[in-house]
């Protein structure tokens, strides 16, 4: 019954090489949310989507990039990984409510050789 | 200056008593959101519970209550009965109005590891 679904679990690209993650829900919720969690760290928001509106937090690097074609999925695309790349990435949806919670999936384990 | 703070890097609790995970928040808004998830080793993080800034009692899932003292801006984490399976990442999380754009931006503390013991 899993309601966030991000693909794959674990994922090791090389150094510079583009490397894209994908995410799924089964929710119908219409904000999703890529959160980038290094070892031992706070999950930190990377950007959001409420429905097609892309929202970039302003710290995060341009070599991060996303796409959401429909309510169901969304992919974050790294167009240079470098070193310091290597994370967790958790992928999160949510409704507009004030209290909403939000739903993670697994998180993919990029590693970066 | 950190929004969230989680001042017990790990914890240790016997199976069966209670554990008290502490979380300090710091905030201007009136009106803001607390929550609490759980990370096993598998990496989801899991929603356990969530209090109101307007909420008049403290909120209660289950074996999950969190004790919201808003005055010293705390909102504390109690497990009761502790089992094997508590043993995880904790995260103290706080949303502060909406995100431009729509949606609920939460920052996060740095956790506590939770170990439950025989």
């Amino acid at each position: 019954d899993a309601m966030v679904i991000q693909n794959p679990r674990y994922q090791v690209t090389q150094f510079g090489k583009p490397v894209t993650l994908s995410c799924s829900q089964t929710l119908n919720h219409n904000v999703m949310y890529w959160y980038q969690q290094k070892s031992s760290q706070a999950p930190k928001l990377l950007f959001h989507y409420y429905d097609k509106d892309f929202n970039n937090e302003a710290d995060t690097p341009d070599n991060f990039q996303s796409r959401r074609p429909n309510t169901s999925f969304c992919f974050l695309d790294i167009r240079s990984p470098g070193l310091g790349d290597a994370a967790m990435y958790l992928c999160a949806t949510s409704t507009m409510d004030r209290g909403g919670k939000l739903f993670f999936g697994s998180g993919t384990q990029l590693s970066v050789l | 200056a950190q929004k969230i703070t989680q001042t017990q890097p790990g914890m240790f609790v016997q199976e069966k008593e209670a554990v008290t995970l502490d979380c300090t928040y710091d905030t201007s808004d009136q009106s803001y959101g607390l929550f609490w998830y759980k990370q096993p080793s598998s990496g989801e993080m899991i929603f356990l519970i969530y209090q109101g800034s307007y909420d008049e009692q403290n909120a209660t899932e289950g074996r999950y209550s969190l004790n919201f003292q808003k005055a010293r801006k705390s909102a504390n984490l109690v497990i009761s009965a502790s089992q094997l399976g508590d043993s995880a990442m904790y995260f103290c999380a706080m949303r502060e109005g909406i995100l431009t754009g729509g949606g609920n931006k939460l920052t996060f503390g740095t956790g506590t590891q939770l170990k439950v013991e025989l």
